[in-house]
């Protein structure tokens, strides 16, 4: 079946380390996203991406990196610069021309320990 | 940017009963979604809703896009329809980012 791949769904981090969440899809989308999810809020829009080998960031970009080097693959860094990493991050991406339009993967829960 | 608020924040209702949930934006919208995310975190998309009206099952959207608001109902509620409903929105003209609500939480008991 079609559908966006997020993994590891559990991650465990000491201070100062770097991580890369995956996030796969085999949609055929275009566009591809990553949000930060924190308790009682709101989605965060941190980067997207609306064709391969380019990105652009979102609201809160700060500590975070990206690569897309395919389609299909959009992952995303949380590096030692993100002072609250500890979050539910969440991939979606959207059909051409439907671009309100998101479907999520599963997401990916960080913890620094 | 567009505001999004939802109401209310939280909502518990007894098994059987029938909810309404409302999603109020301060600007005119290209696009509006309906999501449940469930007990384990993940969204699912119940309404793809600029405009008018949709029905899935238990489950109907309207949008009024002149008013700036949409509404979900819920009838005959299930204890599978707990979790958080978002309703998230994308503004006009060019790429606009999609702005999410913080949500309606709904506590379905047996």
């Amino acid at each position: 079946d079609g559908g966006i791949t997020q993994s590891p769904k559990y991650l465990f981090r000491k201070e100062g380390q770097n991580v890369t969440l995956s996030c796969e899809q085999n949609l055929n989308h275009d566009a591809m996203y990553w949000y930060r999810q924190d308790p009682g809020q709101g989605l965060r829009l941190i980067y997207y991406s609306q064709i391969v080998n380019d990105f652009q960031k979102g609201d809160i970009a700060e500590g975070y990196s990206v690569s897309r080097e395919k389609k299909e693959s959009f992952p995303l860094t949380v590096t030692s610069a993100q002072k609250n990493p500890t979050a539910f991050y969440l991939c979606a991406s959207n059909p051409r021309g439907r671009a309100g339009e998101l479907f999520f993967g599963e997401g990916s829960r960080l913890t620094v320990l | 940017g567009i505001q999004v608020e939802q109401s209310p924040p939280d909502l518990i209702l007894q098994e059987g009963a029938n909810s309404t949930l409302r999603c109020n934006f301060s600007d005119s919208v290209n696009n509006l979604q309906w999501f449940h995310q469930n007990p384990w975190g993940q969204l699912i998309n119940l309404f793809y809703i600029p405009s008018g009206t949709k029905q899935n099952g238990r489950l109907s959207a309207t949008t009024v896009a002149t008013e700036r608001y949409s509404l979900l109902y819920i009838s005959s509620s299930q204890t599978t329809d707990s979790g958080v409903y978002f309703c998230a929105v994308e503004g006009w003209g060019g790429y606009q980012k999609v702005t999410f609500g913080i949500g309606t939480k709904l506590q379905v008991i047996p």
